[in-house]
């Protein structure tokens, strides 16, 4: 079973609000990346991280979205002002390489009202 | 661009039935494939993966083989359990990139008693 721990598991926000979702990775994993799954169970990813390193990041996280994994902390993801296509399981994987295999948290689902 | 593609949206079978999910996909490079399974309330959690032509992967009874010819790695299994409720996900890795996961739109399996 994953270790990955993702926190708060809901989130609820208004347009405009910013929300900021945490996670752990597993202990020993360098690389974490982070994805959105869309109510019609689409897989987008978002952004990823070895280390405190971005590795690669698509064109709306470099928007409004915010992400930073420093070191002894939680890694965490920021939408700056959410939308409500932003509404989405938001699901944070971590693995001991970039070629090895990604183990999911259970996610923080966001709800922008 | 790369993508995976997943024919059934939604398979429901009985106890003890033989089911097929067929996955295709379509890659720039060369892939590793995976199978994951997702749980209402969870994320994803891997069953298995496959780096080569010809290479089978296997767990909990489930199995898939890659085919480079068919660009395929569809999911099998002999006897289904209620317990294997859930939605399946493909996906592909490319070789030498920055590890980020391309996912299928996911197989709803209900198994009923």
């Amino acid at each position: 079973n994953s270790k990955v721990i993702q926190t708060p598991r809901y989130l609820v926000k208004g347009q405009g609000q910013k929300a900021k979702m945490r996670c752990i990775p597993e202990k020993g994993h360098p690389v974490v990346f982070w994805y959105q799954q869309n109510k019609n169970n689409e897989f987008k990813f978002l952004i990823n991280f070895q280390n405190q390193e971005v590795l690669q990041q698509i064109d709306m996280t470099e928007k409004r979205f915010s992400a930073e994994c420093p070191s002894n902390s939680p890694c965490s993801l920021e939408i700056q002002s959410s939308e409500a296509g932003d509404s989405a399981l938001y699901l944070c994987a971590s693995s001991l390489s970039r070629h090895y295999e990604q183990y999911f948290g259970p996610g923080t689902r966001l709800t922008v009202l | 661009g790369d993508s995976v593609t997943q024919t059934e949206g939604q398979v429901a079978l009985s106890e003890e039935d033989f089911l097929t999910i067929h996955c295709n996909y379509s890659a720039s490079g060369y892939p590793t494939l995976f199978w994951y399974v997702q749980y209402p309330g969870e994320g994803p959690q891997l069953l298995f993966r496959a780096s080569r032509d010809k290479e089978k992967g296997s767990s909990r009874g489930f199995e898939a083989t890659y085919d480079k010819g068919t660009t395929s790695f569809h999911l099998r299994k002999a006897s289904v359990q209620e317990s294997d409720s859930a939605v399946y996900y493909c996906a592909l890795r490319i070789t030498g990139n920055t590890g980020k996961l391309i996912f299928g739109l996911g197989t709803t399996l209900q198994v009923q008693p």
